[in-house]
């Protein structure tokens, strides 16, 4: 069946960059979604990429998808402490449009 | 842009209280609506998806009496929890989308506690 993986953390300094991997098992997916929750909160998207693009690039968020490893990637340049929440990685299929998620990634900022 | 309000943002109420729970795309139009239930520490979990003007489809092991959906307008789907027990104690999310593969925009959740 589809499956989404993330690992579950990821620490990083203050001021540095901090990428955030994801796995997925589905070669027929559409569309890839990265979406942030902050404690308590509801999910914010950040950025999405189609299936057809290798990489895509807004202000300080890189995504960089590879397809044929399945393999899609954050990237939060100069990170801050408000950076800090979990990042879920989601898809949808060709066949549907509804979301299959990852676990979530919780990225955790050190002063 | 894409604005999803959830409402009330907390709910405590005793045992065997119905529950509504709003969500609401303030400027858009959303065909089709998602509820989610979250536990802790944990991802989200897809309960139904429902479109405006027809019933909802629920999750397998989604009991759709206990967790009534109405999508009257493309603007508006309520979540009312009947008869609300301890273990219906969560966070609920919703989100809304345009269409198929078109991005869900979640509102800020709900957080359900019964007692």
């Amino acid at each position: 069946g589809e499956d989404v993986e993330q690992s579950l953390f990821l620490s990083v300094r203050e001021g540095d960059s901090s990428v955030i991997n994801c796995t997925y098992t589905d070669s027929s997916s559409t569309y890839l979604y990265w979406y942030k929750q902050e404690p308590g909160a509801g999910l914010q998207l950040l950025t999405y990429i189609f299936s057809n693009m290798d990489m895509k690039q807004d202000q300080r968020l890189t995504v960089l998808l590879n397809k044929k490893d399945k393999h899609l990637s954050l990237r939060i340049a100069d990170t801050q402490t408000g950076d800090s929440a979990i990042y879920f990685c989601a898809e949808t299929l060709d066949s549907n449009y509804q979301l299959i998620w990852g676990a979530g990634t919780k990225l955790i900022i050190k002063p | 842009g894409a604005v999803v309000s959830q409402h009330p943002s907390r709910v405590i109420c005793k045992s065997g209280t119905s529950v509504k729970i709003e969500c609401r795309s303030l400027d858009f139009q959303a065909t089709t609506m998602f509820w989610y239930r979250q536990f802790p520490k944990k991802s989200l979990m897809l309960m139904a998806t429902s479109n405006e003007g027809s019933k909802a489809t629920y999750e397998q092991g989604v009991e759709k009496d206990k967790f009534l959906i109405n999508h009257a307008s493309l603007t508006l789907s309520t979540l009312t929890v009947t008869s609300a027990h301890p273990e219906d104690s969560s966070f609920y999310i919703c989100s809304a989308s345009t269409g198929p593969n078109q991005p869900q925009h979640f509102g800020d959740g709900t957080r359900l506690s019964i007692l």
